[in-house]
């Protein structure tokens, strides 16, 4: 089945500082990679998804790059800003539509 | 405000028991999905349903079950209850399947069960 790694588990930047968390894959079948992003006491919110058809997408500070041969896509934030700092999942399909399986999680505290 | 509303928002009980979590998915979205989440832990992958049918099954325990019904509600059963059950359970829904044209999944503010 499908099975997503996701590193670092944490993560600690000073504001102003780029950050980037990566993920690998198992299932070669997967073409859809969301990543959520989880507040403190909230729900885990969408924030950016990639295709497999494209190997990067940028919405204002985030980025995600995808690497298919390699089974692996990252997230790139810049110019981090406290309000950044919170637990981030990535995510991959498995077994089709149905399953969306999801990484460990990185928490990422962006230091004023 | 995701539209997905969960039930109860908090829910203490002992062990041995059973409860039932309630999920009323966003209007007009046919798929819903549960997760666990335990302290600290990643979203553990329960169970999908998509128009009331059952379509995937994660590492669900034998214990817990679910159905959605025809209004597309969702219940999760959880019986025989652990002390390790312990954990913040959503719900999430979408329009179609997760990878579909409009592939997110709006996640409800969970129900966090507490097992003594």
């Amino acid at each position: 089945g499908e099975n997503v790694e996701q590193h670092p588990s944490t993560l600690s930047v000073q504001e102003g500082d780029s950050a980037v968390i990566k993920c690998t894959y198992s299932d070669s079948a997967s073409n859809y990679f969301p990543w959520y992003k989880q507040e403190l006491g909230k729900r885990p919110q969408l924030i950016i998804d990639i295709r497999s058809n494209v190997g990067e997408k940028k919405d204002q500070r985030i980025a995600v790059t995808l690497n298919k041969t390699a089974k692996h896509f990252s997230l790139h934030i810049t110019e981090t800003q406290p309000e950044d700092s919170a637990v981030y999942f990535c995510a991959g399909l498995s077994g089709g539509y149905n399953k969306l399986i999801f990484g460990a999680g990185t928490r990422l505290a962006v230091h004023p | 405000d995701s539209g997905v509303t969960q039930t109860p928002k908090h829910l203490i009980t002992a062990t041995g028991q059973r409860v039932t979590l309630r999920c009323s998915p966003r209007s007009g979205d046919l798929s819903v999905y549960w997760y666990q989440q335990s302290l600290d832990q990643g979203l553990q992958f329960l169970i999908q349903y998509y128009n009331g049918e059952e379509r995937a099954k994660g590492n669900i325990l034998e214990r817990f079950s679910a159905q959605q019904f025809p209004d597309l509600h969702s219940e999760l059963n959880l019986s025989s209850l652990e002390l390790g059950d312990s954990a913040l359970y959503f719900c999430a829904s979408s329009v179609a399947l997760a990878g579909g044209p409009t592939g997110e999944l709006f996640f409800g503010e969970g129900s966090r069960l507490t097992v003594l």
